[in-house]
């Protein structure tokens, strides 16, 4: 069965240092999205995406973040410059329109700022 | 903002024994879903509803669209211990088929279950 996959597992960086997440998302959806979970917390979203531009965003995806779908098959979020408050666990997700907006999470990025 | 709120926010149970959670929103949802979380893994997804009154199952598991579209349940019947996750509620905001449609997520229960 397709799945979202995510790299890397984990990340440890110095807080100011700049990140990427990467996220392939199923291959046929068209509809994708960045949520996190600080630990111990319900999941959060923060931004979707769609025909190469961002449809939403909520107050955390402030200008420190942003997001790119590089080629077709990977979508990217970046932190230009982390803050301890960063940490946390990413998840990417994807949906595709036929299925009701179902959306399918991949197994997140656990990202520690020191 | 939107808050979905769930109940219980735990649940410690025998193997064997049926579950019921359930989830109430001050907003109206078009979309609920229902997904289970393993520790340092990402949400699973294992009912969807997409209109009001919808009973569905997958398995052990049913859920339910509420007709007001502010709530769901869901049930696990004859629990056993891999049942063990948290287990969240979330609504689809946004309209269908729209570009917009993000998740609220509740705020999960912890289904412990002893063998």
């Amino acid at each position: 069965e397709p799945e979202v996959t995510q790299t890397p597992s984990h990340q440890v960086t110095q807080m100011g240092q700049e990140v990427i997440l990467r996220c392939v998302p199923i291959s046929n959806h068209l509809y994708f999205y960045w949520y996190r979970q600080i630990l111990g917390q319900k999941v959060e979203f923060l931004v979707s995406f769609y025909n190469n531009e961002i449809s939403e965003k909520s107050e955390i995806f402030d200008d420190q973040f942003s997001v790119e779908r590089p080629d077709g098959s990977n979508f990217t979020l970046k932190i230009r410059s982390t803050k301890l408050e960063d940490s946390a666990m990413y998840f990417c997700a994807s949906s595709d329109r036929l299925r009701g907006e179902t959306q399918y999470f991949g197994p997140g990025t656990r990202l520690l700022v020191l | 903002g939107q808050q979905l709120n769930q109940s219980p926010q735990s649940m410690f149970i025998q193997e064997g024994e049926d579950v019921s959670m359930n989830c109430t929103s001050s907003s109206i949802f078009n979309t609920w879903l229902w997904y289970k979380q393993d520790p340092g893994e990402g949400p699973v997804l294992l009912i969807a509803l997409y209109k009001a009154g919808e009973l569905t199952s997958n398995g052990r598991l049913t859920a339910q669209f509420g007709t007001t579209r502010k709530d769901s349940f869901l049930n696990i019947s004859a629990s056993i211990p891999s049942d063990v996750g948290i287990y969240f509620c979330a609504g689809l905001s946004g309209g269908y088929g729209g570009a917009t449609n993000k998740l609220i997520f509740g705020t999960g229960t912890l289904l412990a279950v002893q063998p």
